[in-house]
């Protein structure tokens, strides 16, 4: 049971350059999740999906695009990674939309932008 | 400012000895309030989902207590263990909005020594 997987682990980027972070998941959850983390707040959400080809902002979203053509895939992409976008990145999904579905987290991507 | 405040935002507590961690929450209404266990690396692990009828939930040595009437949280550890060494991360979920309108502490981070 592979669940929900992020790559990769580690990324190591230049002011500028396009990055690509990848989840999936192999539950068929309906909704995923991109968040970052910082030190000093919370978790913070980027961009949400409720199915395939729906998606929307988050808290954060500026600098960060998102697609999901399947169901199993959500990458994020940041089109022009900036240093302040140095964070840690999780994905997540949830079974449905419903205000006390569980939700799960893959492990993280760590990124630094020089 | 942020609608969930967690105290303390850290502690160090000896093997086998008890410690309880306090979230203080703004978001109202809400539908539930969660407890997540991050380990050092990994990504939030749910440890338990309290509906705002709930007073209280327990998963194993963990015990979370709900008080909607004060906004006040606190998650119970018992007889702790190398292993509890974590962030613990309190999260309310508002009415109406499922996962996506979460709000999130920034954690309590617990060292247990032995």
């Amino acid at each position: 049971d592979a669940g929900i997987t992020q790559s990769p682990r580690y990324k190591i980027t230049e002011t500028g350059r396009q990055v690509t972070l990848m989840c999936h998941q192999t539950w068929s959850h309906s909704y995923m999740f991109w968040y970052r983390q910082d030190l000093g707040h919370g978790l913070r959400l980027i961009y949400y999906s409720a199915a395939a080809d729906i998606t929307d902002k988050g808290e954060v979203p500026d600098g960060y695009v998102v697609s999901r053509s399947k169901t199993e895939n959500f990458p994020l992409t940041l089109e022009s990674a900036t240093r302040s976008q140095t964070s840690v990145y999780f994905c997540a999904s949830s079974e449905s939309g419903g205000t006390n579905e569980k939700l799960f987290f893959g492990s993280g991507t760590q990124l630094s932008v020089l | 400012k942020n609608q969930v405040e967690q105290s303390p935002q850290s502690l160090i507590i000896l093997e086998g000895k008890n410690c309880t961690l306090q979230c203080n929450y703004t978001v109202s209404p809400f539908s539930n309030l969660r407890w997540y266990k991050q380990d050092t690396g990994r990504g939030p692990v749910s440890l338990t989902i309290m509906t705002f009828s709930e007073n209280t939930k327990s998963n194993g040595r963990y015990t979370a207590t709900l008080d909607a009437d004060t906004k006040q949280s606190s998650l119970h550890i018992t007889a702790s263990q190398l292993s509890d060494s974590a962030s613990y991360i309190c999260v309310v979920s508002p009415v109406y909005y499922g996962n996506n309108r979460l709000a999130f502490g920034k954690g309590n981070q617990v060292v247990v020594i032995p």
